[in-house]
């Protein structure tokens, strides 16, 4: 079976640092892109960047970039979402999200992570 | 960056009702744009691709149609387990960008 499973909730004070995770399974992990996804309490979705593993290739959203940093470990079939000083505005849900076909980046997200929640609180 | 308007924000309807879901691009994306249904506390799920193409296993009720600019996503006759929120995302050029999300309720 397919999946992405996420790296479970997180609770942080702002000023800290955060790395989450999503580990891909049943395929080939550096053949397809993953995207990252932002929802905010009662929010939309927001697309903040994705990342090939085959060759780390990334592209951010220019809200996000300089924000977050992605990034992926293809010997363990990872990629991850960091930060390096939250806020309390990173409070949110964030998505990974696998593309229809391998090599393609541009194509609609058809895998998805359960979705990690990030409270930023002091 | 592209802009998409997606309207409405907020649909009320019945089971059994049609129901049409509008997106429009600030430029034009030839077909590369998806539909999505989140319902609370889930993850979104891929309904449509390819502005037209029903996902495996997504009921034939939902359909997609348009390209360039203006697209629409159909629910034919609306079911109970419908009534969620309903996402577009282009995916032509970076940085992809999702609609700003419509909820069907019902009325």
């Amino acid at each position: 079976e397919v999946q992405l499973v996420q790296s479970g909730a997180e609770v942080k004070k702002p000023g800290e640092s955060l790395k989450i995770s999503c580990k891909g399974s049943g395929y080939s992990f550096t053949s397809y892109w993953i995207g990252w996804v932002r929802q905010m309490p009662g929010k939309g979705l927001e697309w903040m960047g994705i990342i090939y593993p085959g060759d780390s290739d990334t592209r951010y959203s220019p809200s996000f970039q300089g924000q977050v940093t992605i990034s992926a470990d293809k010997s363990i079939s990872t990629a991850y979402l960091q930060w390096s000083s939250l806020k309390a505005s990173d409070t949110a849900m964030y998505y990974c999200a696998r593309p229809c076909r391998d090599g393609y980046k541009n194509d609609a997200f058809d895998i998805w992570g359960q979705g990690t929640m990030v409270t930023v609180s002091s | 960056v592209i802009w998409m308007t997606q309207s409405p924000s907020l649909l009320s309807a019945s089971t059994g009702d049609r129901v049409t879901i509008s997106c429009r691009m600030s430029q034009g994306i030839s077909s590369y744009l998806a539909w999505y249904q989140q319902k609370p506390g889930k993850a979104p799920e891929l309904l449509i691709y390819a502005a037209s193409t029903l996902q495996s296993g997504v009921p034939s009720r939902f359909s997609g149609s348009g390209s360039g600019t203006d697209f629409t996503l159909t629910i034919s006759c609306l079911q109970s387990e419908d009534f969620a929120t309903y996402y577009c995302q282009q995916y032509y050029s970076f940085p992809w960008t999702f609609g700003q999300g419509t909820k069907v309720e019902i009325k």
